[in-house]
């Protein structure tokens, strides 16, 4: 099976800018989630979608973070204005519903974040 | 005080090295226990899962989990220059959300 697909792979963009990261999940998973990864640390879940409703947003810094996915499928994460400390890998991962849970989940490659 | 503690590393073995990884953790909640393995530019994929306290091998990892002293641990044995990446542990309770440890970097030395 394809796995789940980001774009771009790399951005780098000035501080006060904005920025939108795309995830493609893998077909038939209908929880998706994105993690923020700051360089020498582990991922941090941002978001978590199931199916178009958002189930988990408590780390998502609303102020300057959104997302959404729309029909279920591909989702958007979108940064404006962007800040230093933003500099980070974001990761997409999705799971079927109910198997994140014990399974894990599949993540893409990431886009690698760097504000200047 | 992070809910998930890990050795960041890196950790330098020689080539068929038993390698011993481990992540303590506070939140006495967590339930299911699981391994990621991160190379360079990819994201994290999952090795292995296990569910409350015990032992689970497959193939050449090994992954254990003492829930009484808060400790878990993956066992690498016959290490291989390939598994020179970083392991991640991560671990959650009932909900979906991962609670990640800060991955330790390990390199295996032909």
């Amino acid at each position: 099976e394809a796995g789940v697909a980001q774009s771009p792979r790399y951005k780098i963009i000035e501080k006060r800018q904005s920025v939108a990261f795309w995830c493609n999940p893998i077909s038939g998973h209908a929880t998706l989630y994105w993690y923020q990864q700051i360089l020498g640390q582990g991922p941090k879940l941002l978001i978590q979608f199931q199916n178009n409703g958002v189930v988990d947003d408590s780390q998502l810094p609303k102020d300057r973070f959104s997302a959404e996915r729309l029909k279920g499928v591909d989702s958007t994460l979108k940064i404006q204005p962007a800040k230093l400390e933003d500099s980070a890998v974001y990761l997409c991962a999705s799971s079927l519903v109910g198997r994140g849970l014990v399974s894990g989940y599949t993540f893409g490659s990431g886009t690698r974040l760097t504000v200047v | 005080q992070k809910e998930v503690e890990q050795d960041p590393g890196p950790l330098s073995v020689p080539e068929g090295a038993i390698v011993s990884l481990n992540c303590t953790y506070s939140n006495s909640a967590f339930q299911y226990f699981m391994w990621y393995r991160q190379y360079s530019r990819k994201g994290p994929e999952l090795l292995m899962y296990t569910y409350s306290s015990g032992n689970k091998e497959d193939g050449r990892f090994t992954a254990q989990v003492d829930k009484s002293s808060k400790y878990i641990s993956l066992f690498i044995r016959d290490s291989q220059p390939s598994d020179s990446a970083t392991y991640l542990c991560a671990m959650n309770n009932a909900g979906n959300m991962l609670t990640f440890g800060g991955g330790t970097r390990l390199m295996v030395k032909p």
